[in-house]
């Protein structure tokens, strides 16, 4: 099945600084690759996604790069705010077979003012 | 957007009780569901998928007789926590998609359960 690997689990920057996420994943057939913002003891907000056919998505500050060959995918924040300070999770499905995403273990981001 | 609602919100209940939890798709029809449990400080993990109409699909190490799941309607699954021990105190989360794909995937808002 499908295994999402994630990095770093925990991630401090300054304000204004930006921060990367990075994902990898095993399942060749996995072509949605969704990026979730988690506040604790709430549902995961979906923050940007991407598919298989497309590589690279940005949405004002935030934006998703995919690489199918090497099965990676990273979140890129720019100009971060100390609201974006949450956990992140990277996820990834398919189309066909296992459709549940997988998540990755996530990535605990901490702005700092 | 579409709207998955779960309830209930929390719930607290004693050692060998059974609970209940409820997601429901509020303006689409899901033929498929997924039940995600999440213990603190970690990441989601599937436990089944629920199929409308079907028997769900557990996921390896998910035991199916003690998590029951109901899929009786295109907008409603439930999971019920049978014999509930302290160490299923979790967050479970139900999700669902719009279409067949499977993308686009809406989450309820989670339930916590606490079992003293």
């Amino acid at each position: 099945g499908e295994n999402v690997e994630q990095h770093p689990s925990t991630l401090s920057v300054q304000e204004g600084d930006s921060a990367v996420i990075k994902c990898t994943y095993s399942d060749s057939a996995s072509n949605y690759f969704p990026w979730y913002k988690q506040e604790l003891g709430k549902r995961p907000q979906l923050i940007i996604d991407i598919r298989s056919n497309v590589g690279e998505k940005k949405d004002q500050r935030i934006a998703v790069t995919l690489n199918k060959t090497a099965k990676h995918f990273s979140l890129h924040i720019t100009e971060t705010q100390p609201e974006d300070s949450a956990v992140y999770f990277c996820a990834a499905s398919s189309k066909t077979g296992r459709r549940a995403l997988t998540f990755g273990s996530g990535t605990r981001l901490q702005v700092q003012p | 957007g579409a709207v998955v609602s779960q309830h209930p919100s929390w719930v607290i209940c004693k050692s060998g009780t059974s609970v209940k939890i409820e997601c429901r798709s509020l303006d689409f029809q899901a033929t498929t569901m997924f039940w995600y449990r999440q213990f603190p400080k970690q990441s989601l993990m599937l436990m089944a998928t629920s199929n409308e109409g079907s028997k769900a699909t557990y996921e390896q190490g998910v035991e199916k007789d003690k998590f029951l799941i109901n899929h009786a309607s295109l907008t409603l699954s439930t999971l019920t926590v049978t014999s509930a021990h302290p160490e299923d105190s979790s967050f479970y989360i139900c999700s669902a998609s719009r279409d067949n794909s499977g993308n686009t995937i809406y989450f309820g808002e989670g339930s916590w359960l606490t079992v003293v």
